[in-house]
């Protein structure tokens, strides 16, 4: 496609309940990433996918919360028994290569995350 | 630990104006750096970046400044509009490192007709 999309672009739940986020990078694209972004505060960084490597999960605020990427395009987070603070704007990025400095993030417009 | 920071949280200036928006790092490491502008319910656009052997770099009205020895960034936006309100963020990182890439919280640019 023309950029980074992503579904669903709100998503209210309640506490408890598991959500799944979807995210479509830019067609060739080899490098994947999810940030999450709470009110008032920098971007977080969540995990990075490149190419058919292991993820780097890292960021990953604890083992509630993963994410997978079939056939090295669309990636799905999840987060499981929601609580109130992953209430969020949660973005993804891709770019064409990893780790090269130049390759500039292109985001996605985001999914705004309620939890009740 | 390193952080990445902005000194004003709000900026709000008249149209035709210029804006200057700044940014510390403390990382004296980092060797990219990106300015993006993200406007209400879209994600981050990039705008302007400069890597460290520049101290200046210039794209159609925006101007990123860097001074390595402070360790300060600004964007200079010229002849500020209206389609300029935003919130703008800097961020940085390591050379070539895509994934430890931080992050400033923003500073939101509000333009008065």
């Amino acid at each position: 496609g023309a950029g980074v999309s992503q579904s669903p672009s709100n998503k209210v739940t309640e506490k408890g309940k598991d959500v799944e986020l979807r995210c479509d990078p830019i067609s060739g694209h080899t490098a994947l990433y999810w940030y999450r972004q709470s009110l008032g505060q920098g971007l977080e960084f969540l995990i990075y996918f490149q190419g058919n490597s292991a993820p780097d999960k890292s960021g990953l605020p604890s083992d509630r919360f993963s994410a997978e990427r079939t056939g090295g395009s669309v990636s799905t987070l999840t987060i499981q028994r929601t609580q109130q603070e992953d209430s969020a704007v949660y973005l993804c990025a891709s770019t064409y290569r990893s780790g090269r400095a130049g390759d500039t993030q292109y985001f996605g417009p985001g999914t705004r995350l309620t939890v009740l | 630990g390193e952080s990445v920071g902005l000194h004003l949280p709000t900026l709000s200036v008249q149209e035709g104006d210029n804006s200057i928006i700044n940014c510390a790092y403390s990382n004296s490491a980092s060797d990219y750096f990106i300015w993006y502008k993200q406007e209400s319910g879209k994600g981050p656009q990039f705008i302007i970046d400069i890597r460290s052997n520049m101290d200046k770099r210039q794209g159609q009205r925006v101007t990123v400044l860097l001074n390595k020895t402070v360790k300060h960034l600004s964007l200079q936006i010229a002849a500020t509009q209206p389609g300029d309100s935003a919130v703008y963020f800097c961020a940085e990182r390591e050379k070539d490192n895509n994934n430890d890439m931080r992050f400033g919280a923003g500073t939101r640019l509000t333009v008065k007709p």
